[in-house]
This record gives structure tokens, sequence and C-alpha cells, in this order.
């Protein structure tokens, strides 16, 4: 399968305990996407990544959020210090800057439980 | 800030019947919009897109309406299967952005 993958697929964590998640994108996409979805809504964007670099940030991601790409491969996203509001499903989704570069293509997710 | 709207959380329809799922958006700078199809315990895939400079495009039994000057599109899926249920999520996105704005989705049932 060379879809986009994502470990772990279930995260339970206790409130303030840190917590990081892989995401490995299909290996010929140079772009790469962070989103949140809550319940009842659509993914919301949380960052972008081309290549290595980091080229924007949503608002959402606050100063306990962080994110790397490193060597433009698979990228990594930390919560540290997690509430109870970050409960979610935190998807990561790549594309491709030649081809049709407006579709993302989706990894299944991780599904964060704060207690 | 809802930039993309999806008003109708569900909808029902029998199958062979056709389906029309709505989306409204405010933001005047997206010029290419999308559709994703949402399967339980999987992540949203591609279905299909239009750029502003249209207003349909068809793909199967898969065809999108624009109406810049109403800022709304529709999904018209022709004959709706049972294999369409799932949530239908719009999506939209303007030139040198880098974020795709998701609607909230609207859930697809077919009834056989």
């Amino acid at each position: 399968d060379t879809g986009v993958s994502q470990d772990p697929r279930h995260k339970i964590t206790k409130r303030g305990q840190n917590v990081t998640f892989r995401c490995d994108p299909i290996s010929e996409h140079n772009r790469l996407y962070w989103y949140r979805q809550t319940l009842g809504q659509g993914p919301e964007f949380l960052t972008y990544f081309q290549n290595e670099a980091q080229l924007e940030k949503s608002r959402l991601l606050s100063d306990r959020f962080s994110a790397e790409r490193p060597k433009g491969s698979f990228s990594t996203l930390e919560i540290q210090r997690t509430e109870q509001g970050d409960s979610a499903m935190y998807l990561c989704a790549s594309s491709s800057t030649s081809g049709s570069y407006n579709e993302q293509f989706f990894g299944p997710g991780t599904r964060l439980t704060v207690l | 800030d809802q930039q993309v709207k999806q008003n109708s959380p569900s909808l029902s329809v029998q199958e062979g019947r056709i389906s029309i799922l709505n989306c409204d958006y405010t933001n005047s700078m997206f010029d290419y919009f999308l559709w994703y199809k949402k399967y339980p315990a999987e992540g949203p895939t591609f279905l299909i897109s239009i750029s502003s400079i249209k207003d349909k495009n068809e793909d199967g039994r898969f065809t999108v309406f624009l109406n810049k000057s109403a800022k709304h599109l529709s999904l018209h899926i022709v004959p709706s299967q049972p294999g369409d249920s799932a949530v239908y999520f719009c999506a939209a996105k303007y030139t040198g952005g880098f974020k795709t704005i998701f609607g909230a989705g609207t859930r697809l049932f077919v009834k056989a």
C-alpha cells in the first residue's frame, strides 16, 4: 500500500502529557498538510510543509503544538501539555506539485483522547 | 468564521434517484473548489473538483455545478447507489494559498 500512513491510529493520554504523531506521505509527494477534525466538523487546517520547509501555520496551532518534517519525508506533530480540548482526529495529507496539485491524499488519521 | 458552509447535516435518497448536496462560500478569493468523500475509519478521499472559470464539471455519475454570483456550488450524483453512503465535504482554496477550507460535511444515506 503506497498511500499516506499515520501512526498511531489511536492515542489515549492524560491531561498534561505530551504526545507525538507520525505521518508518512506518499513517497513522491513534496507537500504535506496537517488537519484537525472534531465531531460534526470538517477538517481544519493546522500547518503546511513544502519539502522540509513549514510555509504556513494556522492560528489554531498554539505554542503547545509543533510540527516538523526533517529531510522532507515523514512528518511529526507534537502536542505538549495536552488539554481535554485537544481531543480530536488529527489528519495528515500529502500532494504533489505536479499534475493536479489541488488534490490532497489523506491518511486514516490519529484519534487523540485526552482524559 | 465559516467560509465554507454545508447547511444540510444529512440527506437521505432512494437508490437510483439523484442526490444533490449543496455548499455555500463567503470568500470571493476562492477560485478552486473540491468535493471529498469520507467513509468511517478512513481519511477523506478526493472526488471531483471545479475551477472558478467553469460552471460545470462532470465525471461519470458525479457532476459539480458552480454559481459564482450566488457563491454556491452543488454536487449531483446520478444515479445514487448504496455505496455512495458516506460523508461528503465541500472544500475551497485560492491561488497562492496553501490551505484548503472545508465545510462541516453532509452525511448521505442511499437506501436500497
